[in-house]
């Protein structure tokens, strides 16, 4: 049972490039986010899609795009990358069943953008 | 505004030492609490988590947590730690029947144990 796939694993994009970030979980999990990882600030909402067809801003959306593409597949978009976007970023996702709502993590997307 | 605290960025212990880590949240209504540890270079993973019910839960690795909800608090604890315990741990809240679950984390707090 693969949990979380996020690819790719590592990558370096020269400003103002763009790229695309995919993720796909097998849990048939209703909820999928994705997080930016950044030293002494823990983990921030970047974007959340509470089901399929639906997508929300979280803590820090400005740069982003999200698309949940199906139930399994939510992709994160860097239009015009920028150095304050270098980061980790993490997809995860959750089951809305009752009110269990611990999340699962992909392993992690280092991006560097110089 | 919803937010978790995390008390301590780095935590510096011998082997065998006691540990509790702090956590705070703010956050309306009733809650879901969880505590992630995330080892060198690997993903989160889940630790414990509280639901409901008893407010002392065990987790994986001998960590326990503690939720008291008068001091909006869920503080983390082991009672002999070990070098393998080296990691950064994260407190995170939800709350029940919010949008999607989403989960609101703490700053981190880095935990190196020295063997």
């Amino acid at each position: 049972n693969a949990g979380v796939t996020q690819t790719p694993k590592f990558q370096v994009l020269k400003t103002g490039q763009s790229m695309t970030l995919q993720c796909a979980q097998d849990m048939n999990h209703n909820s999928m986010y994705w997080y930016r990882q950044d030293p002494g600030m823990g983990l921030r909402l970047i974007y959340y899609s509470a089901s399929e067809g639906t997508t929300d801003k979280g803590e820090v959306p400005n740069g982003y795009n999200v698309s949940r593409l199906n139930k399994r597949e939510f992709s994160l978009r860097l239009e015009s990358a920028a150095p304050s976007q270098t980061s980790v970023y993490f997809c995860a996702s959750s089951s809305r069943t009752g009110s269990h709502t611990e999340a699962f993590f992909g392993q992690g997307t280092r991006l560097t953008v110089v | 505004a919803q937010s978790v605290s995390q008390h301590n960025h780095h935590v510096i212990l011998s082997e065998a030492a006691s540990l509790e880590l702090g956590c705070n949240y703010s956050y309306g209504g009733t809650v879901n609490l969880f505590w992630y540890v995330q080892y060198p270079g690997q993903h989160l993973q889940l630790l414990l988590k509280y639901f409901s019910g008893d407010p002392l839960v065990k987790g994986i690795k001998g960590f326990e947590a503690e939720f008291i909800k008068s001091k909006f608090s869920f503080n983390l604890r082991k009672p002999s730690v070990q070098w393998s315990d080296t990691a950064e741990y994260f407190c995170a809240v939800t709350g029940r029947g919010n949008q999607g679950g989403k989960l609101i984390f703490g700053q981190g707090t880095e935990l190196s144990v020295k063997p």
